[in-house]
Protein backbone atom coordinates (compact mmCIF):
# COMPACT_ATOMS: atom_id res chain seq x y z
CA UNK A 1 0.00 0.00 0.00
CA UNK A 2 1.43 3.43 -0.30
CA UNK A 3 1.92 5.29 2.85
CA UNK A 4 1.07 8.99 3.60
CA UNK A 5 3.87 11.03 5.88
CA UNK A 6 1.87 14.26 6.65
CA UNK A 7 4.17 16.98 8.33
CA UNK A 8 4.05 18.95 10.61
CA UNK A 9 1.70 16.90 13.04
CA UNK A 10 0.43 20.67 14.55
CA UNK A 11 1.43 23.84 13.15
CA UNK A 12 1.04 27.44 14.86
CA UNK A 13 -0.27 30.50 12.86
CA UNK A 14 -1.57 34.09 12.97
CA UNK A 15 -4.69 35.04 10.36
CA UNK A 16 -2.88 36.42 7.40
CA UNK A 17 0.27 34.01 7.72
CA UNK A 18 1.05 32.42 4.59
CA UNK A 19 0.80 28.09 5.84
CA UNK A 20 2.04 25.13 3.94
CA UNK A 21 1.65 21.48 5.14
CA UNK A 22 3.19 18.82 2.96
CA UNK A 23 2.32 15.21 2.27
CA UNK A 24 5.03 12.34 1.23
CA UNK A 25 3.77 9.08 -0.43
CA UNK A 26 6.04 6.37 0.22
CA UNK A 27 5.73 5.80 -3.85
CA UNK A 28 4.42 7.28 -6.88
CA UNK A 29 0.81 8.21 -6.99
CA UNK A 30 -0.56 7.95 -10.61
CA UNK A 31 -2.74 10.43 -12.56
CA UNK A 32 -2.33 12.43 -9.53
CA UNK A 33 -4.58 11.15 -7.39
CA UNK A 34 -3.82 13.00 -3.81
CA UNK A 35 -6.77 14.55 -2.20
CA UNK A 36 -6.95 17.66 1.08
CA UNK A 37 -9.61 17.43 3.25
CA UNK A 38 -10.48 19.50 6.30
CA UNK A 39 -11.82 19.26 8.99
CA UNK A 40 -13.33 20.91 12.44
CA UNK A 41 -14.63 19.14 15.46
CA UNK A 42 -17.55 17.35 15.56
CA UNK A 43 -17.68 17.89 11.40
CA UNK A 44 -17.18 15.39 8.91
CA UNK A 45 -14.49 16.04 6.63
CA UNK A 46 -14.53 18.45 3.55
CA UNK A 47 -12.70 18.15 0.51
CA UNK A 48 -10.61 20.93 -0.73
CA UNK A 49 -8.46 19.71 -3.47
CA UNK A 50 -8.68 16.51 -6.12
CA UNK A 51 -6.25 15.35 -8.36
CA UNK A 52 -3.27 17.66 -6.12
CA UNK A 53 -4.41 20.96 -7.53
CA UNK A 54 -7.71 21.22 -8.68
CA UNK A 55 -10.11 23.20 -6.37
CA UNK A 56 -13.02 21.67 -5.66
CA UNK A 57 -15.99 23.91 -5.91
CA UNK A 58 -16.44 26.60 -3.45
CA UNK A 59 -13.33 26.39 -1.58
CA UNK A 60 -11.85 29.55 -1.33
CA UNK A 61 -9.06 30.56 -3.39
CA UNK A 62 -7.05 31.25 -1.13
CA UNK A 63 -6.56 27.18 -0.99
CA UNK A 64 -4.21 25.47 -3.27
CA UNK A 65 -2.25 22.30 -3.87
CA UNK A 66 0.72 21.89 -5.49
CA UNK A 67 3.08 18.38 -6.75
CA UNK A 68 6.06 17.24 -7.20
CA UNK A 69 7.35 14.13 -7.56
CA UNK A 70 6.04 12.15 -4.41
CA UNK A 71 5.71 15.60 -2.38
CA UNK A 72 1.75 16.82 -2.63
CA UNK A 73 1.75 20.53 -0.60
CA UNK A 74 -1.31 22.28 0.55
CA UNK A 75 -0.88 26.12 0.99
CA UNK A 76 -2.94 28.42 2.09
CA UNK A 77 -1.99 31.89 0.94
CA UNK A 78 -3.59 34.29 4.00
CA UNK A 79 -4.86 32.25 6.45
CA UNK A 80 -8.41 33.25 8.16
CA UNK A 81 -10.09 33.07 11.01
CA UNK A 82 -12.19 30.03 9.76
CA UNK A 83 -9.19 27.75 8.46
CA UNK A 84 -8.14 26.40 11.83
CA UNK A 85 -9.09 22.97 11.79
CA UNK A 86 -7.66 20.00 10.96
CA UNK A 87 -6.37 18.70 7.30
CA UNK A 88 -5.41 15.50 5.94
CA UNK A 89 -4.11 14.26 2.88
CA UNK A 90 -5.92 11.45 1.26
CA UNK A 91 -4.32 8.78 -1.60
CA UNK A 92 -7.08 7.26 -4.09
CA UNK A 93 -5.72 5.46 -6.67
CA UNK A 94 -8.17 4.17 -8.36
CA UNK A 95 -6.18 0.44 -8.27
CA UNK A 96 -5.24 -0.35 -4.59
CA UNK A 97 -6.64 0.40 -1.20
CA UNK A 98 -6.53 4.11 -0.63
CA UNK A 99 -5.09 5.85 2.74
CA UNK A 100 -4.88 9.21 4.51
CA UNK A 101 -1.97 11.26 6.18
CA UNK A 102 -1.78 11.28 9.66
CA UNK A 103 -3.30 15.16 9.34
CA UNK A 104 -2.31 18.31 10.50
CA UNK A 105 -3.61 20.86 13.16
CA UNK A 106 -3.88 24.48 12.01
CA UNK A 107 -4.06 26.12 15.94
CA UNK A 108 -4.16 29.92 16.27
CA UNK A 109 -0.11 31.45 17.61
CA UNK B 1 -29.46 16.55 -3.26
CA UNK B 2 -26.87 13.89 -1.91
CA UNK B 3 -27.48 12.08 1.71
CA UNK B 4 -25.54 9.93 3.17
CA UNK B 5 -26.23 8.51 6.70
CA UNK B 6 -24.75 5.83 9.09
CA UNK B 7 -26.90 3.53 11.14
CA UNK B 8 -25.84 1.04 13.55
CA UNK B 9 -25.30 0.07 17.49
CA UNK B 10 -23.18 2.57 19.28
CA UNK B 11 -22.08 -0.34 21.83
CA UNK B 12 -20.70 -3.74 21.02
CA UNK B 13 -18.95 -5.97 23.49
CA UNK B 14 -15.41 -6.95 22.57
CA UNK B 15 -15.11 -10.12 20.17
CA UNK B 16 -18.52 -9.05 18.93
CA UNK B 17 -19.10 -8.35 15.30
CA UNK B 18 -20.21 -5.03 14.22
CA UNK B 19 -22.60 -4.31 11.29
CA UNK B 20 -23.47 -0.47 10.22
CA UNK B 21 -25.71 0.67 7.77
CA UNK B 22 -25.39 3.46 5.13
CA UNK B 23 -28.48 4.61 3.42
CA UNK B 24 -27.89 7.16 1.44
CA UNK B 25 -30.26 9.34 -1.49
CA UNK B 26 -29.75 11.45 -4.46
CA UNK B 27 -27.37 8.90 -6.05
CA UNK B 28 -27.71 5.32 -7.45
CA UNK B 29 -25.12 3.16 -6.51
CA UNK B 30 -24.97 1.59 -9.99
CA UNK B 31 -24.34 4.64 -11.72
CA UNK B 32 -20.80 3.83 -13.62
CA UNK B 33 -17.96 5.28 -11.52
CA UNK B 34 -19.89 5.80 -8.72
CA UNK B 35 -18.11 4.37 -5.07
CA UNK B 36 -19.00 4.59 -1.51
CA UNK B 37 -16.42 4.16 1.41
CA UNK B 38 -16.40 4.08 4.70
CA UNK B 39 -13.89 5.63 7.01
CA UNK B 40 -13.32 5.53 10.59
CA UNK B 41 -11.86 8.20 13.41
CA UNK B 42 -10.89 7.42 17.11
CA UNK B 43 -11.80 9.86 19.44
CA UNK B 44 -9.03 12.85 19.01
CA UNK B 45 -7.33 10.36 16.16
CA UNK B 46 -6.83 10.58 12.45
CA UNK B 47 -8.68 9.53 9.97
CA UNK B 48 -8.43 5.73 8.69
CA UNK B 49 -9.89 4.85 5.24
CA UNK B 50 -11.55 1.03 5.85
CA UNK B 51 -13.14 0.18 2.39
CA UNK B 52 -15.10 0.82 -0.41
CA UNK B 53 -17.50 -0.91 -2.79
CA UNK B 54 -17.80 0.13 -6.79
CA UNK B 55 -20.92 0.88 -9.05
CA UNK B 56 -19.56 -2.78 -10.75
CA UNK B 57 -19.57 -4.32 -7.27
CA UNK B 58 -15.39 -4.52 -7.17
CA UNK B 59 -14.56 -4.42 -3.45
CA UNK B 60 -11.38 -3.01 -1.87
CA UNK B 61 -10.37 -3.54 2.35
CA UNK B 62 -7.60 -1.56 3.93
CA UNK B 63 -4.51 -3.97 4.03
CA UNK B 64 -4.36 -4.01 7.95
CA UNK B 65 -7.89 -4.62 8.46
CA UNK B 66 -8.83 -6.90 5.09
CA UNK B 67 -9.54 -10.05 7.05
CA UNK B 68 -12.04 -8.65 9.43
CA UNK B 69 -14.18 -6.72 6.87
CA UNK B 70 -16.85 -7.52 4.89
CA UNK B 71 -18.54 -4.53 2.24
CA UNK B 72 -21.91 -4.84 0.48
CA UNK B 73 -24.35 -3.20 -1.28
CA UNK B 74 -28.41 -3.25 -1.72
CA UNK B 75 -28.46 -1.22 -4.62
CA UNK B 76 -32.40 -1.59 -4.64
CA UNK B 77 -32.35 -0.46 -1.05
CA UNK B 78 -29.77 2.48 -2.05
CA UNK B 79 -28.11 0.93 1.13
CA UNK B 80 -23.99 -0.04 1.77
CA UNK B 81 -23.03 -2.67 4.93
CA UNK B 82 -19.88 -3.28 6.24
CA UNK B 83 -18.91 -5.71 8.84
CA UNK B 84 -16.11 -5.82 11.14
CA UNK B 85 -15.66 -9.10 12.85
CA UNK B 86 -13.49 -9.58 16.45
CA UNK B 87 -14.16 -5.98 18.09
CA UNK B 88 -11.64 -4.68 20.08
CA UNK B 89 -11.76 -1.17 22.25
CA UNK B 90 -9.48 0.41 20.13
CA UNK B 91 -12.28 -0.19 17.16
CA UNK B 92 -14.17 2.34 19.14
CA UNK B 93 -13.84 5.12 17.21
CA UNK B 94 -16.84 7.61 14.70
CA UNK B 95 -17.55 5.42 11.65
CA UNK B 96 -18.64 7.86 8.29
CA UNK B 97 -19.75 6.02 4.99
CA UNK B 98 -19.09 8.72 2.47
CA UNK B 99 -19.21 9.02 -1.27
CA UNK B 100 -15.75 9.85 -2.62
CA UNK B 101 -13.68 10.00 -6.24
CA UNK B 102 -15.91 10.99 -7.45
CA UNK B 103 -17.19 14.13 -5.39
CA UNK B 104 -17.25 13.82 -1.83
CA UNK B 105 -20.00 13.62 0.44
CA UNK B 106 -20.21 12.19 4.42
CA UNK B 107 -22.90 10.98 6.47
CA UNK B 108 -22.90 12.63 9.56
CA UNK B 109 -21.09 9.71 11.15
CA UNK B 110 -22.11 7.32 14.27
CA UNK B 111 -19.71 6.89 17.57
CA UNK B 112 -19.34 3.00 18.20
CA UNK B 113 -18.10 2.40 21.84
CA UNK B 114 -16.23 -1.05 22.58
CA UNK B 115 -17.04 -1.96 25.79
CA UNK B 116 -17.82 -5.23 28.11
Amino acid sequence: DIQMTQSPSTLSASVGDRVTITCRASQSISNSWLAWFQQKPGQAPKLLIYRASSLESGVPSRFSGSESGTEFTLTISSLQPDDFATYYCQHYNLYSPWTFGQGTKVEIK
Amino acid sequence: QVTLKESGPALVKPTQTLTLTCTFSGFSLSTSGLRVSWVRQPPGKALEWLARIEWNDNKLYSTSLKTRLTISKDTSRDQVVLTMTNMDPVDTATYYCARMHPYSNWGQGILVTVSS
